[in-house]
């Protein structure tokens, strides 16, 4: 299958800073990515889905201004989490829509830990 | 919201098939069946997916009902390293259909 990659796995960081995770799509385009959120023991909640040069569409509750989306080209979106505090600390996950693709398949990059001091 | 139902957890004896019931009374005409499993901190993975027949592929076998109200994951010889958290979503294919995932299926795989 496609390989999606997510940088950093992992991320401590201080109340108040912003850290930017980036989802790369290694061996496909993708016109669409999806980012998710899990806390644990939960289930994936989708956040927003991110299309190549437009705005990202996101999910009710998420707010626009605190997790920033990009998705400048076909192989990368990131997410950029802004004035980060503590309730923000969850596992980040993001998922790439290959262009022109007949299944429909989703391929998901391997998460990306975050916990916030 | 998650269209469909499953059992939260299910246990199976390691070399056993594992057959992992999924609910979707509502399923429109055009909506796909797809599977996914989640390893302990790790992204999901995709399993198999179908919209009226049975599929098999190396990982798994998907067995869907006539009137497309349920589906069954059929795992057929489980390994400890199966021991994963199953999900069943329903989803239309094309245009940038997002994945909903409900709660899943703990199912643990035991020696």
């Amino acid at each position: 299958g496609a390989v999606v990659s997510q940088h950093p796995s992992w991320v401590i960081c201080k109340s108040g800073t912003s850290v930017k995770i980036e989802c790369r799509s290694l061996d496909f385009q993708a016109t669409t990515m999806f980012w998710y959120r899990q806390f644990p023991k939960q289930s994936l909640m989708l956040m927003a889905t991110s299309n190549e040069g437009s705005k990202a569409t996101y999910e009710q509750g998420v707010e626009k201004d605190k997790f920033l989306i990009n998705h400048a080209s076909l192989t990368l979106s990131t997410l950029t989490v802004t004035s980060a505090h503590p309730e923000d600390s969850s596992f980040y996950i993001c998922s790439g829509l290959p262009a022109g693709t007949r299944t429909g398949e989703l391929f998901f990059g391997e998460g990306s830990r975050l916990t916030v001091l | 919201d998650a269209k469909t139902t499953q059992p939260t957890s299910m246990d199976c004896a390691e070399g056993r098939a594992a057959n992992l019931p999924c609910n979707h009374s509502t399923i429109s005409g055009n909506e796909y069946v797809y599977w996914y499993r989640q390893i302990h901190s790790q992204g999901p993975q995709y399993i198999i997916h179908g919209l009226k027949n049975n599929e098999t592929n190396e990982m798994a076998s998907l067995i869907i009902t006539e009137d497309r109200k349920s589906s069954t994951l059929i795992l057929p010889h489980a390994t400890l390293r199966d021991t994963a958290v199953y999900y069943c979503i329903v989803r239309e294919v094309g245009g940038y259909n997002k994945l909903i995932f409900g709660a899943g299926t703990r199912l643990a795989v035991h020696p």
